[in-house]
């Protein structure tokens, strides 16, 4: 299997910074990747696909770069709903591998 | 609108079996992938499995961890799909949640209609 490797794992940060996750595949997984952002009782949401595609109806301060086996997703100015649990997924190769997790807390 | 609603969750003991529906509106559930994925209480996300569309015969796919004990069905006449769950245990316990991916040129890039969840909770 794949595996999906996030950092940091826990982000104590503050509205307006901006902020970088970064997600480490163990093999290559092409721009078959996404982003998403979870909140307590929620549903995941998809945020970025392809690697670095905006998901429609998704924040502009929100994106995604990389391939192969590195990537980022940046939130360009943190904004106060911003502050979520955030996941990548890759769906290379099955099966469709999370990573796990990366959760921005209020400093 | 295209919405997913999954059902059919509760408590179920050690050893036991549950099913769980998915019911699709607004769209045509037989023309689509469709993916389960499932979030066990504190932990992170974990895809189940997929069922491919009509065209591809329904294949599907699972994880290791559920191999052998999920399968995933579909129901053409109710627009729906179900996740039979048999020789449950503890670890099963989670939110499972049914998708449907985005996809093109014959590729999954995301998954971007979720289900508002059902919980699943394996206990004696």
């Amino acid at each position: 299997d794949i595996r999906l490797t996030q950092s940091p794992s826990f982000l104590s940060t503050s509205v307006g910074d901006r902020v970088t996750i970064t997600c480490r595949a163990s093999q290559g997984v092409s721009n078959y990747l996404a982003w998403y952002q979870v909140k307590p009782g929620k549903a995941p949401k998809l945020l970025i696909y392809a690697a670095s595609t905006l998901q429609s109806g998704a924040p502009s301060r929100f994106s995604g770069s990389g391939s192969g086996t590195e990537f980022t997703l940046t939130i360009s100015t943190l904004q106060a709903e911003d502050f979520a649990t955030y996941y990548c997924q890759q769906f290379n190769t099955f099966p469709f591998t999370f990573g796990q997790g990366t959760k921005l807390e209020i400093k | 609108e295209v919405h997913l609603v999954e059902s059919g969750g509760g408590l179920v003991q050690p050893g036991g079996s549950l099913r769980l529906s998915c019911a699709a509106s607004g769209f045509t559930l037989s023309d689509h992938y469709i993916d389960w994925v499932r979030q066990a209480p504190g932990k992170g996300l974990e895809w189940v499995g997929r069922s491919r569309d009509k065209v591809n015969s329904y294949t599907t796919e699972y994880a290791a961890s559920v191999k052998g004990r999920f399968t995933i069905s579909r129901d053409d006449s109710k627009n729906s799909l179900c996740l039979q769950m048999n020789s449950l245990n503890t670890e099963d316990t989670a939110v499972y949640y049914c998708i449907r991916p985005a996809r093109k040129s014959g590729r999954t890039y995301g998954m971007d209609v979720w289900g508002q969840g059902t919980t699943v909770t394996v206990s004696s």
